[in-house]
């Protein structure tokens, strides 16, 4: 089947560099996305990537390796405002629809 | 532009009752998509719309949950009867085909609760 794994929980200390990993296992892969959602808030687009290697948008990138069917999202200088989950999100053949994972819950210490 | 808007943004109901929830897309957008959000289950796309045509509702969880997009600029989902575990938060999302990230627009969701 269809699916993307990612940690539930990742905790990191403020100014720090963080890592959040998503492998996926199907078929059809177009792309993968990266959402991030604050608590009692919708999700938000971060980023995509099409292609292997990897896109950056200010203090946040993202990578892709389709060989390994793998991705991740960096980010650098962490501010208490980026706690938060994060989901990666697959695009599947070309009907724009998103698989999703289950979201990395990101703890920020000061 | 105002971005997806739902309504209403909280909805608490008995058991039994029906619900009907709402969504504007962004102007423009051609795909419509229907998620819930639960502690337990995470995001589930429960159908998704092209060109106002349902295209996939395997994700509709039974027959008491109905999706309708009578045009372009408004969708409902409607519940009934509804049931106490229904209870979530409902998002609605919108996309333009071709896009060059397919990003997803996402409404602010409507919390539902069931008693």
């Amino acid at each position: 089947g269809q699916s993307l794994e990612q940690p539930s929980e990742v905790t990191a200390v403020e100014g720090a560099i963080v890592q959040i990993n998503c492998t996926y296992q199907t078929s059809g892969f177009y792309g993968l996305s990266w959402y991030q959602q604050h608590d009692g808030g919708a999700p938000t687009f971060l980023s995509y990537n099409a292609l292997d290697g990897l896109e950056e948008t200010g203090r946040f990138s993202s990578f892709l390796s389709r060989s390994d069917s793998y991705g991740y999202l960096l980010l650098q200088e962490l501010q208490m405002k980026d706690s938060a989950s994060y989901f990666c999100a697959g695009t599947m053949d070309s009907n724009y629809q998103l698989i999703w994972g289950a979201g990395t819950k990101l703890i920020i210490k000061p | 532009d105002a971005g997806v808007i739902q309504s209403p943004r909280h909805e608490v109901t008995e058991m039994g009752q029906e619900v009907t929830l709402r969504c504007k897309p962004i102007s423009g957008h051609d795909y419509l998509f229907w998620y819930r959000q639960t502690m337990m289950r995470g995001l589930e796309l429960l159908i998704y719309f092209n060109n106002n045509v349902p295209i996939d509702d395997s994700g509709m969880p039974e027959d008491r949950f109905s999706a309708k997009m009578p045009n372009a600029s408004f969708s409902t989902l409607k519940i009934q009867p509804s049931e106490p575990r229904d209870s979530a938060v409902y998002f609605c999302a919108s996309t333009e085909a071709g896009g060059p990230s397919n990003e997803q627009f996402f409404g602010p969701g409507t919390r539902l609760t069931v008693l």
